[in-house]
């Protein structure tokens, strides 16, 4: 069974630039999660999509934002970049059902200049 | 909210070494998580153990629900073992970890 896949691994962007990342769970899989991890704040909940639905939101910004397909498939989407949003950004994917295993892809690592 | 904590920040161990990493958390929780994270940034499961204990190798791992902690055994520590541990807990009704700041282990030759 394939894992979690995130797409890109690795981004430059600038100050003021948006981006968009990519995040395809395990087959099978409903629930998508997205954490921040940085040096200072370590790891860091964003937000929780089932069946299409953001089910639970961290304490972030507006700025920060995502969707999920009805494949299960996930992006998120952060606007106007800032300096403090370089980090890496990981991906879990488990059934949903509450209580259930979290598995973690690669992560993409966004480095704001 | 709920605290996570994790013991010792840091640890250096010989190769062969046998070492106890501690987590403790400040509320009922509905999973607990142990993970190795790579030196490439990819969190590795360990362990699922919301209670009980568990062994997989030469690591093994034990949660005391009750009284709210859990400990993470390494046993013959290999160079490869090396990396930052992290406790993760999930609480009842909410499908999100919470992260402790992670257990930094260097394994030297």
């Amino acid at each position: 069974k394939a894992g979690v896949t995130q797409t890109p691994r690795y981004l430059i962007k600038t100050r003021g630039q948006q981006v968009t990342l990519s995040c395809s769970p395990i087959s099978g899989h409903r629930s998508v999660s997205w954490y921040q991890q940085t040096p200072g704040q370590g790891l860091q909940f964003l937000f929780e999509y089932f069946s299409e639905t953001q089910r639970n939101k961290g304490n972030f910004p507006g700025r920060f934002s995502g969707r999920q397909f009805s494949n299960s498939r996930s992006e998120m989407n952060v606007s106007t970049l800032e300096l403090g949003d370089s980090a890496l950004y990981l991906c879990a994917s488990s059934l949903g059902v509450g209580g259930d295993e979290q598995f973690f892809g690669p992560g993409t690592r966004l480095t704001v200049l | 909210g709920i605290q996570v904590e994790q013991s010792p920040p840091d640890l250096i161990l010989q190769e062969g070494a046998n070492s106890t990493l501690r987590c403790n958390f400040s509320d009922s929780v509905n999973n607990l998580q142990w993970f190795h994270q790579n030196p490439w940034g990819q969190l590795i499961n360990l362990f699922y153990i919301p209670s009980g204990t568990k062994q997989n190798g030469r690591l093994s791992a034990t949660t005391v629900a009750t009284e709210r902690y859990s400990l993470l055994y390494i046993s013959s520590s290999q160079t490869t073992d090396s990396g930052v541990y992290f406790c993760a807990v999930e609480l009842r009704g909410y499908n999100k970890l919470i992260f402790g700041a992670g257990t930094r282990l260097a394994v030297h030759p």
